[in-house]
């Protein structure tokens, strides 16, 4: 089955350091997300991304936060200048329509510790 | 704020048990609900829900939608031990999905 691969698996940063964080999307998939889990606490939507542009972002996705698909197959998030409260599990999702019916299809998480 | 709520928040019951989980929601103009299972990292999709009054079966799992009621359950009878995790449902909007607290359910032997 095809599936939504991320990497790393886990980063170590220290805090005010630039992470990027990769996915690579099931090959046939148009619309792209970032979540974020902090430990214990729910699954928070942060960015939708569709033909090369963001389609909708959250509160929590702020300057420090980009997205950007490079190459047509990757799919990134850069986290500009790391805070403590970054550290959580961030998951890549595509799907291939979005609020049609379609279902979420995730990454297996890149853990990020801030330090 | 656009929520979504689930319920309880966790729940214990011993193997042969039958569950049943609750979301609720805020929004009425959605296109999909979905349920999810996240035992130790990234959720595992369920069902997805996108017309009331109609169950979705997966063995031992359902689970129906209630547009009238903003409202879905999911149902798990003879539960066993594999069944320990915790469970999202999601609400699909425009161009993001908004999951719920989640419902930890732990099943003991």
């Amino acid at each position: 089955e095809p599936e939504v691969t991320q990497t790393p698996s886990h980063q170590v940063t220290q805090m005010g350091q630039e992470v990027i964080l990769r996915c690579v999307p099931i090959s046939n998939h148009l619309y792209f997300y970032w979540y974020r889990q902090i430990l214990g606490q729910k699954v928070e939507f942060l960015v939708s991304f569709y033909n090369n542009e963001i389609s909708e972002k959250s509160e929590i996705f702020d300057d420090q936060f980009s997205v950007e698909r490079p190459d047509g197959s990757n799919f990134t998030l850069k986290i500009r200048s790391t805070k403590l409260e970054d550290s959580a599990m961030y998951f890549c999702a595509s799907s291939e329509e979005t609020g049609l019916g379609e279902k979420l299809f995730f990454g297996s998480g890149t853990q990020l510790s801030v330090l | 704020e656009d929520k979504v709520v689930q319920s309880p928040l966790s729940l214990v019951v011993h193997e042969g048990d039958t569950v049943t989980l609750n979301c609720s929601y805020e929004v009425t103009n959605f296109r999909s609900l979905l349920w999810y299972k996240q035992e130790k990292k990234a959720p595992t999709f369920l069902f997805m829900l996108t017309s009331s009054g109609i169950e979705k079966k997966s063995g031992r799992l359902s689970s129906i939608l209630d547009k009238k009621e903003l409202s879905s359950i999911l149902n798990i009878t003879a539960t066993q031990t594999g069944d320990s995790a915790i469970y999202l449902c999601a609400r699909g909007g425009t161009y993001k999905y908004i999951f719920g607290t989640g419902t930890r359910l732990k099943v003991l032997a």
